[in-house]
Order: structure tokens, then C-alpha cells, then sequence
């Protein structure tokens, strides 16, 4: 099984609407659990990042995301989008079962239309 | 602003030629890792290492490989470079003694075999 899913490869949203970017991980056990956002011809800058606490997590540019454990997921919020925000963007996990190394997703392509 | 830097950003090479791709980090990171990255696919760990004198291969099979002699570098390079190797490589890097800490990106090498 895939460890981290990333539904829709490309979502677009109009400017102002909800940025919603899915992502849905397998492990047995809590995983730590990472955003990352990818600008073009760049490389990839952390989000944000949930390990232990609270299981809603704000990030850098009003992003955040709440880990739901019955749920496996670790979906990505944004209230109103901001055209700055169409990037790539990549979810990841990391946990024992994985040798503690960081498994990404395949990525969601975010398009803002003014 | 990087911290983490790879050279050379751009690299249009010829089928036979040797290669090496520069990744070098000013964080004093113990933990480097290599990336590939194609798109709408995962990023892929190619290589990793944890320190000097220590490299490992990750979770795809690559014919590149890696040195670590000084910590803030961490070379890849390519004997003979195929088409089958046109790709972006992500250069990474993190401490070691903040377990899962999140991992620094350089802003990629884009490399095209023809």
C-alpha cells in the first residue's frame, strides 16, 4: 500500500475561495507528518509540521492542517487563496516502519484563478 | 534564502559522459540526503548519509553514487550518464540530533541526458 496519498494531482480554486489539499497516510503507528510547498524552479520549503500535541497545526502563509488519526489524514487548509499561493505542494511522513526516513507524496498542483 | 546549495542548476549533457553533481550546506547538518524527483511522482530517496564516511543507498535503485568526506558536502555523481537519467535532483540536509527534524531543500538540479 501507498504510504502517503495525495488525492487530486491538480486542484484549482478561484482567488479568496478555500484551499483544500488532501492527504491520507498509511502507518501503524503516529507518524510524524509534514507539508512541504515546492515554487517553481525551487526546491522545497517546509509548511508545516505536526509531531505531538495538538493535532491542528498552523504553518507559514495561513496554511494549516489537522492530523485526524481515526482518519489517517492530514489534510491542508487555507481559508481565502492569495494568488502567491499556486505552487506544488507535497505531504509526507515519516514513522519506524519507514526506517524514520521522510516518504512523500506524488504532490497536488495548486492553480489560483483571479 | 538557501543555506543549501547545489551547482549546477541547469545540466544539458551528452549519453557516456561523467558526471557530478555539487551539493554543499552551511547548517553544520549531519544528515544529507538525495532526492529525484519527476513530475507528478513522489520524490524518490536516492542516496542518504548521517555523516562523514557514511552514505547509504535509499529506496530507488540509482547508478549514481554519493561521497561524504566533509560534512557540508555531499557530491553525487553519474559515471555514464543515459537518457533514462534526465530528472531533477534534490539535495538535502538535516541535524541528527533533533529526531525527525524537518529536512532543508537546495533549489535542485535539473539534469537532461540527450
Amino acid at each position: 500500500a501507498q504510504s502517503v496519498t495525495q488525492l487530486g494531482s491538480h486542484v484549482s480554486v478561484s482567488e479568496g475561495a478555500l484551499v483544500l489539499l488532501r492527504c491520507n497516510y498509511s502507518s501503524s503507528v503516529p507518524p510524524y507528518l509534514f507539508w512541504y510547498v515546492q515554487y517553481p524552479n525551487q526546491g522545497l520549503q517546509l509548511l508545516l509540521k505536526y509531531t505531538t500535541g495538538a493535532t491542528l497545526v498552523k504553518g507559514i502563509n495561513g496554511f494549516e492542517a489537522e492530523f485526524k488519526k481515526s482518519e489517517t489524514s492530514f489534510h491542508l487548509t487555507k481559508p481565502s487563496a492569495h494568488m502567491s499561493d499556486a505552487a506544488e505542494y507535497f505531504c509526507a511522513v515519516t514513522a519506524p516502519e519507514y526506517g524514520n526516513k521522510l516518504v512523500f507524496g506524488a504532490g497536488t498542483i495548486l492553480r489560483v484563478k483571479s | 534564502e538557501a543555506d543549501i546549495y547545489q551547482t549546477p542548476r541547469y545540466l544539458v549533457i551528452g549519453t557516456g559522459k561523467k558526471i557530478t553533481l555539487e551539493c554543499s550546506q552551511t547548517m553544520g547538518h549531519d544528515k544529507m540526503y538525495w532526492y529525484q524527483q519527476d513530475p507528478g511522482m513522489e520524490l524518490h530517496l536516492i542516496h542518504y548519509s548521517y555523516g562523514v564516511n557514511s552514505t547509504e543507498k535509499g529506496d530507488l535503485s540509482s547508478e549514481s553514487t554519493v561521497s561524504r568526506i566533509r560534512t557540508e558536502h555531499f557530491p553525487l555523481t553519474l559515471e555514464s550518464a543515459r537518457p533514462s537519467h534526465t530528472s531533477q535532483y534534490l539535495c538535502a540536509s538535516s541535524p541528527k540530533d533533533r529526531e525527525n527534524s524537518p529536512l532543508h531543500f537546495g533549489n535542485g538540479t535539473r539534469l537532461t541526458v540527450t
